[in-house]
């Protein structure tokens, strides 16, 4: 149980165009879906927390319009980086917070992005 | 903020000795504590948490210890194995909701054959 699925796991894009990455928690329904951001060899840095129906809460320097959070279930949410740039080349993972818990956080198995 | 940091960053031990990696967090409101390991390329995987009215917490050979009054908390595996080598995170919130996760800075642990 506790499935995280994230798609894709790889992608590469050209210049200026947008990429869509999709978060799905498979057995389980989340109150809270979380993105992160991870440079190599460091730790995890929390871009969104979203919430189903409800707009995304963005971190301090996180672009709201570059990185746009769609949560449009309990079981799914997307995050899309448009007009992409080298700049914007990283491994990108979601989370979820498990609803019974309320507490326990499951990770998907990250998207690794590569801007030309 | 919650500010969580973690210690040593890189440990190597031999197969089969025990590896302790320590983390200290500065909310004291946060009570929930999770560990992650994280393999190459992959997502992070929840291997034990505890909350902060407990002081202790294994699982097979991996134990997690909590000191509120101290605001540190620590991983322990035993008797480990090649397969243990991996990134592993400390982490600490104010378990509820949209309250986020601070994670600590990652220790990588070398298990040597």
């Amino acid at each position: 149980g506790a499935v995280v699925s994230q798609h894709p796991s790889r992608v590469i894009c050209k210049s200026g165009t947008s990429v869509k990455i999709e978060c799905r928690s498979l057995d389980f329904q989340a109150t809270t879906m979380f993105w992160y951001r991870q440079f190599p060899k460091k730790s995890l840095m929390l871009m969104a927390t979203s919430n189903e129906g409800s707009k995304a809460t963005y971190e301090q320097g996180v672009e709201k319009d570059k990185f746009l959070i769609n949560h449009a279930s309990l079981t799914l949410s997307t995050l899309t980086v448009t007009s992409a740039h080298p700049e914007d080349s990283s491994f990108y993972i979601c989370s979820a917070r498990h609803r019974a818990t309320n507490e326990k956080l499951f990770f998907g198995s990250g998207t690794q992005l590569s801007v030309l | 903020g919650e500010n969580v940091e973690q210690h040593p960053s890189t440990l190597s031990v031999q197969e089969g000795d025990s590896a302790v990696i320590k983390c200290t967090y500065s909310d004291s409101a946060s009570n929930y504590f999770p560990w992650y390991k994280q393999e190459l390329g992959k997502g992070p995987q929840l291997i034990i948490d505890i909350r902060s009215n407990v002081g202790e917490k294994k699982d097979q050979r991996i134990a997690v210890t909590l000191n509120k009054t101290a605001k540190h908390f620590s991983l322990h595996i035993t008797e480990t194995q090649p397969e243990d080598s991996a990134v592993y995170f400390c982490a600490a919130s104010r378990a509820a909701g949209n309250e986020k996760l601070t994670f600590g800075t990652g220790t990588r642990l070398t298990i040597i054959p």
